[in-house]
């Protein structure tokens, strides 16, 4: 079964701090992508990466940034959190095939103080 | 991505059979519909995906409508583990496009 595993369960960070949310995927996936889930606004794609030093920005990339020097690690970083980065954040990755099938891991609660 | 519409919530009873609809009235010829579901506390996992054809495995049932531009997920008895929120997604190529969730149908399943 492919794993895909998110560093923490859980966070809490202060306004300000930088944050690294990392997750790694034992699958040899080309395709790795981050998402942050907010009740009522579903999953939205911060970036996504198809290829390692590779990145594309998704839907809302601001205040984030990404990493992806390994095929296995894809890294989110909060430059300098903010209350409103509060939220899920989601790992994905999938092979980069037509019909392909993303597999997430279980999430980060990132809670901003 | 062709925009696609599910009710906000829905609930059955266990042992049941279970329609999930989705309505994708602008999918294109090549769009395949894939349909993801979020049990709580986890991320989002595959359930099935089909083009034309209606499509079975060992989660759920696809029934595509004939002219493409709704479908529906069918578990055949539902149980308590299947509550989950359920989502549609179409596109022709999710190996190099971002998936679009949207906020999905929330299933509660009624011991």
């Amino acid at each position: 079964d492919v794993k895909v595993t998110q560093s923490s369960r859980y966070l809490v960070k202060r306004t300000g701090e930088k944050v690294f949310l990392e997750c790694v995927q034992d699958m040899d996936h080309e395709n790795m992508f981050w998402y942050r889930q907010d009740p009522g606004l579903g999953l939205r794609l911060i970036y996504f990466s198809y290829d390692v030093k590779m990145k594309e920005k998704g839907d809302i990339p601001e205040g984030y940034s990404v990493s992806r020097e390994k095929k296995e690690r894809f890294s989110l970083i909060l430059e300098s959190a903010s209350t409103n980065q509060t939220s899920m954040y989601l790992c994905a990755s999938s092979l980069g095939q037509q019909l392909d099938i993303q597999y997430f891991g279980a999430g980060t609660r990132l809670s901003v103080l | 991505d062709a925009k696609t519409t599910q009710p906000n919530s829905m609930e059955s009873n266990e042992e049941e059979p279970v329609h999930l609809p989705c309505n994708h009235s602008t999918i294109s010829g090549t769009d395949y519909i894939h349909w993801y579901r979020q049990l709580p506390s986890q991320g989002p996992e595959y359930v099935i995906h089909g083009l034309t054809s209606n499509v079975n495995n060992r989660m759920a049932s696809l029934a595509i409508a004939e002219d493409r531009k709704s479908s529906t997920l069918i578990l055949h008895r539902a149980t308590l583990r299947d509550a989950a929120v359920y989502y549609c997604i179409v596109g022709s190529n999710f190996g190099n496009e971002k998936l679009t969730f949207g906020t999905g149908t929330r299933l509660t399943i009624i011991p």
